[in-house]
């Protein structure tokens, strides 16, 4: 079962980017590495995902190298609404997932 | 409107009292789970159903149960409720594979 490694917080201003990179040594073959969002009180909502190279979509954009034990979510210009909690999380597919401790972002203007 | 919803959303009872926290989706999915999250510790898996009556358990399973006969419902079952169960719980469903998960709006539990 893979495990993730993420920083537990991170500070920025609004518009600049924002790269936070999680580990996942033991990633498996088969797995796929997907970005959620937490507000506050909220049920985690999906961001993006991705399985290698480069994955973007309209909020952000998903870097994984080639030997795969790391990804790193980047999101372009922040704002104050980017303020949350961003799970990055290894999934199989078909057995149970973990989520981690989440990086804590917090946008200031 | 696409949704995964659960039932209380806030709850608070004694130590003991037997109690279910009902999640349901109207997706068709095959997959949903059960998380409770805790301040500090990030959100935990409890147990998870591939289909129906088919389910495992997750990272934290211990004083919980759950069933899965229909594949629209997936409760989650406190049959003695300990102090150390009060959390925020989050039901979550997908497709098989590799779909994201849709997640309830989140049952929050005070067991005194």
């Amino acid at each position: 079962l893979a495990k993730t490694t993420q920083p537990i917080s991170m500070d920025s201003y609004e518009g600049q980017e924002v790269n936070i990179t999680c580990s996942h040594n033991n990633i498996a073959t088969n797995d796929y590495i997907t970005w959620y969002q937490q507000f506050p009180s909220q049920g985690p909502r999906f961001i993006i995902q991705g399985y290698k190279t480069k994955v973007t979509n309209e909020v952000a954009s998903l870097f994984i190298p080639a030997d795969r034990k790391s990804s790193t979510l980047s999101l372009p210009r922040v704002s104050l609404s980017d303020t949350a909690v961003y799970y990055c999380l290894v999934d199989s597919g078909y057995s149970t997932l973990t989520f981690g401790k989440g990086t804590m972002l917090l946008v200031s203007p | 409107e696409a949704q995964v919803t659960q039932n209380p959303r806030y709850l608070i009872t004694v130590t003991g009292k037997k109690l279910t926290v009902t999640c349901s989706q109207n997706m068709n999915h095959e997959y949903m789970s059960w998380y409770r999250q805790d301040p500090g510790l990030g959100l935990r898996q409890i147990y998870y159903s591939m289909n129906v009556e088919v389910t495992d358990k997750g990272d934290v399973p211990e004083g919980y149960k759950v069933s899965r006969k229909e594949k629209r419902n997936f409760p989650l079952i406190l049959e003695s409720p300990s102090p150390n169960q009060t959390s925020l719980y989050f039901c979550a469903s997908k497709f098989s594979g590799k779909e994201t998960q849709y997640f309830g709006p989140g049952t929050r539990l005070l067991v005194l």
